[in-house]
């Protein structure tokens, strides 16, 4: 989705090297997601921010950490990258509205390897 | 079909067939569903939604089937075209406290044959 986008889309770093994605969108949402995406598994959900002074956990922040540096802005980052965290890398957005449809807008993806 | 803890399954159908995709989720206080379409290098596209007060809900060539008693969901494509080949996702939210937080199954993959 062209209004949902990913900086760098793609990224090869070190071991213990610290690297951060960027997300910035153009929809208006309040709510900003981050996830990973492993072959042959669905997404997992990092972070997650219901709007600009609100972050939460999911399901594996462990070696995570995110800024929302705006609405429109959700960074993620890796403080010390290691290996396992080779994968793809979604941001995704969705209104504040709880009776309108809970239907996310994702960004194209990250693809970063951790040799 | 699809379920959320085991491995991709795969579709493979000829263009112009039908294709049924089928999708087993866990959490009964599951209220609203997604199928969602991957296609190589790019994003998840949302493709329909289903809330749980209804059990069938049509799009264009696309169905959705909802089965709360045995926690199931299924996606129907009707005269599957290429364009169609692509990895599926279902994703569920269970509204109140996780309101926003979608579970994604593991998908499967379709692959549409001219």
């Amino acid at each position: 989705d062209a209004d949902v986008t990913q900086t760098p889309r793609n990224r090869i770093t070190k071991t213990g090297k610290r690297i951060m994605l960027e997300c910035s969108q153009t929809k208006g949402h309040d709510r900003m997601y981050w996830y990973r995406q492993d072959p042959g598994l669905g997404l997992r959900l990092i972070y997650y921010s219901f709007d600009v002074k609100d972050i939460n956990k999911g399901e594996i922040s462990d070696g995570y950490s995110v800024s929302r540096q705006a609405q429109a802005k959700f960074s993620l980052s890796l403080e010390s990258a290691i290996p396992n965290q080779t994968a793809l890398y979604f941001c995704a957005t969705s209104e504040n509205r709880e009776y309108r449809n809970r239907e996310q807008f994702f960004g194209p993806g990250t693809r970063l390897t951790v040799l | 079909g699809e379920s959320v803890g085991l491995h991709l399954p795969t579709l493979s159908v000829q263009e112009g067939d039908n294709s049924i995709i089928n999708c087993a989720y866990s959490n009964s206080a599951s209220d609203y569903f997604i199928w969602y379409k991957q296609e190589s290098g790019k994003g998840p596209q949302f493709i329909i939604d289903i809330r749980s007060n209804m059990d069938k809900r049509q799009g264009q060539r696309v169905t959705v089937l909802l089965n709360k008693t045995v926690k199931h969901l299924s996606l129907q494509i009707a005269a599957t075209q290429p364009g169609d080949s692509a990895v599926y996702f279902c994703a569920e939210n269970a509204g109140g406290t996780s309101y926003g937080k979608l579970t994604f199954g593991q998908g499967t993959i379709l692959t549409v044959h001219p």
